[in-house]
């Protein structure tokens, strides 16, 4: 299975802290994404990085991509209690008629 | 407007009957997706619609059958409700084609499904 495993699986800072999850994959991948899910809503796409990028930013957020250690990683950067959720990233295989496939998730708590 | 539309929000029903939860997108979209959520948050692709046809299918039982009467639609029928299928049911839609996942999805707010 491609199935991406995160780390940690739980996490808890103070606010003004950053906040640091890992996510790591199988195999060979198009792109990797990165969704956040607030507790029972529906998940919101955060940021997308292609398999020949090695970096990306978005506001507070940068995400980095290591295709050769099948991992990636979501800085979320001087956190916010509103950054309490959890977190998934999601592989896309280079492969017609395939669908992302979603890691366990980190569950972020962000306390004032 | 919201973009990724499901109804109903929660779904409460008893073992053996058939329900169906629908699903509308307005943002254009070309492809439609249903996934599968377990109580342990672990969210998995069940199928994908892209322009009315079905492009993935994965080992659902054949009671959950999905109809896509137009691109803009995916509604979800589930026959003979178990208990093992009460989970929370996510619509999403991205602009992807038939050759894979390379854009972002939206999805919907999900549908609590309880078997009871």
């Amino acid at each position: 299975s491609q199935q991406g495993e995160e780390d940690p699986q739980a996490l808890s800072i103070q606010e003004g802290e950053n906040a640091t999850m890992n996510c790591s994959y199988k195999t060979s991948i198009n792109n990797l994404q990165w969704y956040r899910q607030n507790s029972g809503r529906g998940l919101v796409h955060l940021i997308l990085i292609r398999s020949n990028e090695r970096e990306k930013h978005s506001g507070r957020l940068r995400v980095t991509l290591d295709t050769s250690k099948k991992s990636s990683s979501l800085l979320i950067t001087a956190s916010r209690a509103a950054d309490t959720a959890s977190y998934f990233c999601a592989t896309a295989r280079n492969q017609a008629g395939t669908a992302l496939i979603f890691g366990k998730g980190t569950t972020l708590s962000v306390s004032s | 407007d919201t973009a990724v539309s499901q109804t109903p929000k929660y779904l409460v029903t008893q073992m053996g009957n058939d329900k169906s939860i629908k699903c509308e997108q307005n943002l254009g979209h070309d492809t439609m997706y249903w996934y599968k959520q377990d109580s342990k948050k672990f969210l998995k692709i069940m199928f994908s619609y892209n322009n009315k046809e079905l492009i993935i299918n994965e080992t659902v039982p054949n009671r959950f059958s999905p109809k896509s009467p137009d691109k803009a639609h995916l509604n979800l029928h589930i026959n003979s409700l178990e208990l093992g299928d009460s989970a929370v049911y996510f619509c999403a839609s991205s602009q992807d084609g038939t050759s894979g996942p390379y854009n972002e999805q939206f999805f919907g707010p999900g549908t609590r499904l309880t078997v009871l």
